[in-house]
Parts: C-alpha cells; structure tokens; sequence
C-alpha cells in the first residue's frame, strides 16, 4: 500500500472557479504535512504546509485531519496558472512520503 | 530563497555506462542532502539521504552499489548511476536541508537521465 494517496484526476475547471481534492496517508506516525506543486517535467515546489487547525494562503486552504489521516486542498478563484499537479505530502522527521499527484488544468 | 542546483540538467547514455550527476546548495550550506527518483506519472521515491562526511542511508530496495553517493562537502553531493541500464531512466531530484536543522528541503531542478 502506498504511504500518501491520492486521486490521479485530471480534475479540469474553468477559470474562476473552485476546486478542492485531497489525500490520505498511512503513516500515523507522520507529523508534518504539506502540498507541493509541481509542473511539467520540473521540480516540486512547496506550495504551503498543512496544520490541523486548517490553514489559508491567499486562494488556497488547506485541512488536515488526523483522526481519519485525511489532508485536503481547496483552490478558489482558480487561474491558468494553476494548472498543475499538487503533491501531497507526509513526513516523519526528515522523510517525505510523496503522493502521485493530482492533475489540475484551468482551462479559460 | 535558498537555491540548489543539479548537474547536468539532461543526460542521455549507452547502456552500461556510469553516470553521475551533481547536487549542489548555492547560498546555504546542508548537512544533509537527499536523492529522489521520478518515474513518468508516479510519486517521488526517496532513494537515499547522504550526511556530509558519513555513507548515505540507501532506502530499501535500492542498490548502494548501483547508485554511489558521495557527500564530500556542505554543499556538494553526488550521486554515481554505475553500469546504466534502460530501467534506470528516470528523473532524478536531489534535496538538501540547511545545517539549521529546518524541516524544510529545498529541491533541485532535477536531472533526466535517459538510457539507450
């Protein structure tokens, strides 16, 4: 079983709107989180990080939920340039446990 | 922002052939440095996390023969595809993390390392 999963999509949305998808993670014994994005045949890039009280950074917010090891990620207002795959991420110490990857294409 | 660089940014080679690849932090120095692959479509898999100065800590299922890493330095690593093989094509991300002891990893730009 993989450590982080995540649905592959694509999810495809218009700009200016919503959209919100998530992952889950196996290892209870993770204790930091974040989603990275990445774009095509580059790097990943740290997008935010995820607390469990929730948190906002300008059009994205994040949730974590720890009983259910459930992390989510919700982009409002959506632009082109977010089109992009979001990793999701679980750590332990210094290990990062990487998701495949959800697919987000802002079509205009 | 703290920046690493990766050489060369693409490699192409013959099958058998050694390949090394080359991680660097330009304006911090990283007591330790981390080596990913990325097949197409799937998770990065941490390989392997080298501490300057100490042998790397190779995950399971990868060879610390096949895949040489060398930490020479605070802001050096290497890492060495020996004996290359069409399986071993892949994009390949190094990581490090400052001495400071932050959380965070800064990557790389990756390198694309295709075997013909």
């Amino acid at each position: 079983r993989k450590e982080v999963e995540q649905d592959p999509g694509p999810f495809n949305v218009p700009e200016g709107a919503t959209v919100a998808f998530n992952c889950t993670y196996s290892n209870s014994a993770s204790q930091s989180f974040f989603w990275y994005r990445q774009d095509c045949r580059k790097e990943p890039k740290l997008l935010m990080s995820v607390y469990s009280s929730g948190n906002e950074d300008g059009r994205f917010t994040a949730q974590l939920n720890r009983a259910s090891q459930y992390i989510s990620l919700l982009i409002r207002d959506s632009k082109l340039s977010d089109s992009a795959t979001y990793l999701c991420v679980a750590s332990e110490g210094y290990k990062l446990s990487f998701g495949a990857g959800t697919t987000v294409t802002v079509r205009a | 922002g703290a920046v690493v660089s990766q050489h060369p940014s693409r490699v192409i080679c013959k099958s058998g052939t050694s390949v090394k690849i080359e991680c660097r932090s330009l304006d911090f120095q990283a007591t330790t440095m981390f080596w990913y692959r990325q097949f197409p479509k799937q998770s990065l898999m941490l390989m392997a996390t080298s501490n300057e100065g100490s042998k790397a800590t190779y995950e399971q299922g990868v060879e610390k023969d096949k895949f040489l890493i060398n930490h020479a330095s605070l802001t050096l690593s290497t890492l060495t595809v020996t004996s290359a093989h069409p399986e071993d094509s892949s994009f390949y991300i190094c990581s490090a993390r400052p001495v400071a002891g932050q959380e965070t990893q800064y990557f790389g730009p990756g390198t694309r390392l295709l075997v013909l």
